[in-house]
């Protein structure tokens, strides 16, 4: 079974700084999706980024970059010029994939980020 | 368009009840997966339709169920409500089965009292 962990339950950053959030996960699959969710309060989950992992290079959508180390299974999302709306839960999640399908995802407990002006 | 869309955004039941909760998935979308988020257990995954069939489930009693409709909209039940159902209810939807794309809608939060 896959397992994800976030081990920081909780961070706060100044605006404008920049903040790592760290994911580990676990698993014996080599093909699967690597996720960071974004759950403000608004309690809607938002996908912020995803990454393959075949693929090598870092997945990055504008503010927000990842940081995937494949052998050491570690999966970390930094955030750029930290902004008062990104304070929120953020997930990290893996999901297996197979030809025609795939898995649920498997979430990791959470880290609540606040961005302080 | 339209996003996913959960109704009722809240609701509170007494214990032994039973309660129906609604997804509309944006249109086109024809995968619904429900999970249920609670402060103790996280995020876990319930089940998953594709064109009206279960899909893939998740490690729950038979007390939770769900259909899928041919406009894809889901329904999932839970009976004989018990105290540790309550929990914040979220669909998820995607083009098809398999889409690694997944849009949450805002959940349905469930208090059983």
């Amino acid at each position: 079974a896959q397992t994800v962990t976030q081990s920081q339950p909780e961070m706060s950053v100044q605006e404008a700084e920049t903040v790592t959030l760290s994911c580990t996960y676990d698993t014996s699959e080599n093909n699967y999706y690597l996720f960071w969710y974004k759950q403000p309060p608004s309690r809607q989950m938002i996908l912020v980024i995803r990454q393959e992992a075949y693929k090598q290079q870092n997945a990055t959508e504008n503010r927000f970059s990842v940081n995937f180390q494949k052998a050491a299974k570690s999966f970390s999302l930094k955030i750029s010029d930290s902004q008062l709306g990104d304070t929120a839960m953020y997930f990290c999640a893996f999901m297996r994939t197979f030809q025609g399908g795939s898995e649920k995802l498997v979430f990791g407990k959470g880290m609540k980020l606040t961005v302080n002006p | 368009k339209a996003g996913v869309t959960q109704t009722p955004r809240y609701l509170i039941k007494t214990r032994g009840q039973q309660v129906t909760l609604s997804c509309s998935p944006i249109s086109g979308h024809r995968s619904v997966s429900w999970y249920q988020q609670t402060p103790g257990q996280g995020l876990q995954f319930l089940f998953e339709y594709f064109s009206e069939t279960q899909r893939n489930k998740g490690n729950f009693p038979g007390r939770f169920s769900g259909r899928q409709f041919s406009n894809s909209r889901s329904e999932m039940n839970v009976s004989t409500l018990e105290l540790g159902d309550s929990a914040l209810y979220l669909c998820a939807s995607s083009l098809y089965t398999g889409n690694t794309e997944a849009f949450f809608g805002q959940g349905t939060r469930l208090t059983v009292v």
